[in-house]
């Protein structure tokens, strides 16, 4: 079946403008995550949804990101003023449930920001 | 100190070879660990899970050491194919399912 999309795959931008990426979970998984890893460093956790809701935002490095997920699928992260230092993969993943800790994890391909 | 640590590498191993590669983490509350396999600008992708019996996957074996809070993995019979970075994931220990990665261990096989 599907697996978990994102969108753009790339989005260039200029220092101080606003983006916008897209995360499709796999259908019927309740729990939605993001991640970003830049260059040469190993996954940073952002955010993560159960359902549309975001218990834990203390992941998200500033006031200019956010991130909100609408009718249990379809989740958006932004990143406003953007500043050179965002340039990075962004990953979501998702997975079935929350609540078990084995629950696996399954990835989208991220999107490639580069901030200029 | 990091929660999760590996040593970067890489390790360029012949084809054939035998590879390990060890992590430490330092929440003793976490509860799962695993490891995924990331290749060259792609997403991650789960490897295996570590339970604290050991298992084993082929010519991969993961092994758990709660006491000293490390994980390994071990590949036998190295193919071009398990070129990647590897890595060493931990659940936070809280209530949910929160992953901590490791920066990924980078393994090299030539041939």
């Amino acid at each position: 079946g599907a697996g978990v999309s994102q969108s753009p795959s790339n989005k260039v931008t200029e220092k101080g403008k606003d983006v916008e990426l897209r995360c499709d979970p796999i259908s019927g998984h309740t729990a939605l995550y993001w991640y970003r890893q830049s260059l040469g460093q190993g996954l940073e956790f952002l955010i993560y949804f159960q359902g549309n809701s975001a218990p834990d935002k203390s992941g998200l490095p500033s006031d200019r990101f956010s991130a909100e997920r609408t009718g249990g699928s379809v989740s958006t992260l932004t990143i406003q003023r953007t500043q050179q230092e965002d340039s990075a993969v962004y990953l979501c993943a998702s997975s079935l449930y929350r609540a078990l800790t084995t629950d696996t994890q399954y990835f989208g391909p991220g999107t490639r920001l580069t901030v200029l | 100190r990091k929660e999760v640590e590996q040593d970067p590498g890489p390790f360029n191993v012949p084809e054939g070879a035998t590879v390990a590669f060890n992590c430490t983490y330092s929440n003793s509350a976490s509860q799962s660990f695993f490891w995924y396999r990331q290749d060259c600008r792609k997403e991650p992708k789960l490897l295996m899970s570590v339970y604290s019996s050991g298992n084993e996957d082929g010519r991969f074996t993961a092994q758990l050491n709660r006491a000293s809070q490390y994980i390994s993995l071990l590949i036998r019979d190295s193919k071009l194919s398990d070129s990647a970075t590897y890595l060493c994931v931990v659940n936070g220990g809280n209530a949910g399912n929160m992953l901590t990665f490791g920066g990924g261990t980078r393994l090299m096989v030539k041939p």
